[in-house]
């Protein structure tokens, strides 16, 4: 188990580049959440998947943002024509769902600090 | 909408002493789980524990314990013995049906 990887740890770029950010679950985990966290408040939920599923996107802060899991393994988040608001730092996830409420704890990443100029 | 409300922006404890952290939400929902997550600084967030609502006995975890009331839902954070490890934030989730939500978090400093 070598926990939940996400890369680049730190990303700064320009308002209106597009930036994509890495996850990596750990291996057995079949779900995959993606946050994103300001400064002085708790992670906000943005989007999950079971295996390669979608199984929320509503949350997604807006249509620049956009996240895949191709092969169910890992995923990536991606916002076009970022904007200043867009600085934050943006937490992955993963967990082993087996049914029901999802009660195994969510295992977090270190996250990308994204800073927007 | 589920919320989840920690009170306490900040606290301060003496090493040793023990300190509890309060946590409330709000939920319809009859079937749910709650936790509580630790984020050191500049460190990843990890589960420090976990309640199952349809169980009465308060989780325990070595010198963490909660105090579940689920009628008033109300589920805090008791550290004992506290340690300088134990300085973070720590967040209050919730999760049933709906993707987990994190409160605002409470930043806990241990004074040595």
């Amino acid at each position: 188990d070598t926990g939940v990887s996400q890369n680049p740890r730190h990303k700064i770029t320009k308002r209106g580049q597009n930036v994509t950010f890495r996850c990596d679950p750990i291996s057995e985990h079949n779900r995959l959440y993606w946050y994103r966290q300001t400064l002085g408040q708790g992670p906000e939920f943005l989007t999950y998947f079971q295996n390669e599923a979608q199984l929320e996107k509503s949350r997604l802060l807006s249509d620049r943002f956009s996240a895949e899991r191709p092969k169910g393994s890992f995923s990536t988040l991606e916002i076009q024509r970022t904007e200043q608001g867009d600085s934050a730092m943006y937490l992955c996830a993963s967990s082993l769902h087996r049914g029901g409420v999802s009660n195994q704890p969510q295992h977090f990443g270190d996250g990308t600090r994204l800073s927007i100029l | 909408a589920q919320t989840v409300t920690q009170s306490q922006p900040e606290m301060s404890v003496q090493e040793a002493e023990t300190v509890t952290l309060s946590c409330t939400y709000d939920t319809s929902e009859s079937n749910y789980y709650l936790f509580w997550y630790k984020q050191p600084p500049s460190r990843q967030m990890i589960l420090v524990i976990r309640q199952e609502a349809y169980k009465q006995q308060n989780a325990t975890e070595n010198r963490f314990s909660v105090n579940f009331q689920k009628a008033a839902k109300s589920f805090s954070l008791k550290i004992s013995d506290s340690q300088l490890g134990d300085t973070a934030m720590y967040f209050c989730a919730f999760i049933g049906n709906t993707p987990l939500v994190f409160g605002k978090g409470t930043r806990l400093s241990v004074i040595a």
